[in-house]
């Protein structure tokens, strides 16, 4: 494996449900990031990791909770979501939290029914 | 506070014809640029930087753009579109300063190739 992974690809679950996205880095870096990417709006950041501490929470609701058990590997548990939380869930890494080129992995299809 | 308008929501070219995505930044400082791209069900890649150096700046698959100051522009420019190059096309500035490097992403421009 190469680069940055995402598991699974394509989710749904329901509101009531509990889940967890996971991504992986192979690249040796110490930074991941949590993306939303939503139809017809901009990339919003929600979640930075730097050496496996929360760098930045960008206020998002407490029904995304993140975890990063190390520098390679970062999850993204889901509970009681929304319909309107349905996105691309996009994970990134770069080689710090200073670095300007991020890598991202292919992103989780999530939808809340 | 940093921000990006990319200003085409769609560009619809014929192939080999020239690629022209348009991007206006806002910055209180120099800013980083980037051109990040994203094809159907991947990831972004990131195409291209500006980070201060030469404004003419190059990048993967045959893409430059040109940090223009005095316009606050960073066009994207390729003199002829492949069908390959269809996708999503993100602007976005780095906003530096502070306790991370946080990038602000435009609200994309999809590129479309008819043969």
């Amino acid at each position: 494996e190469t680069g940055v992974t995402q598991t699974p690809r394509h989710l749904v679950m329901g509101m009531t449900n509990k889940k967890s996205l996971k991504c992986e880095q192979h690249l040796g870096h110490n930074a991941m990031y949590w993306y939303k990417q939503s139809a017809k709006k901009p990339l919003e950041l929600m979640f930075v990791y730097s050496l496996e501490e929360r760098v930045e929470n960008n206020s998002v609701p407490s029904r995304f909770s993140p975890e990063c058990p190390n520098s390679s590997h970062l999850f993204l548990h889901l509970h009681t979501l929304q319909p309107e939380d349905s996105a691309l869930y996009l994970c990134a890494s770069s080689q710090d939290h200073m670095s300007y080129e991020q890598y991202f992995g292919p992103g989780t299809r999530l939808t809340v029914t | 506070a940093q921000s990006v308008t990319q200003l085409d929501s769609h560009v619809s070219v014929s192939e080999g014809t020239p690629v022209l995505l348009r991007c206006n930044y806002s910055s209180s400082y120099s800013p980083s640029l980037f051109w990040y791209v994203q094809h159907p069900n991947k990831g972004l890649q990131l195409l291209l930087k500006y980070t201060s150096a030469a404004t003419l700046v190059k990048g993967i698959n045959g893409f430059e753009a040109e940090f223009k100051k005095s316009e606050t522009s960073f066009h994207l420019t390729k003199p002829s579109a492949h069908m390959s190059d269809a996708a999503e096309y993100f602007c976005v500035v780095s906003e530096g300063p502070g306790g991370y490097n946080k990038l602000i992403f435009g609200a994309g421009t999809r590129l479309a190739v008819h043969p």
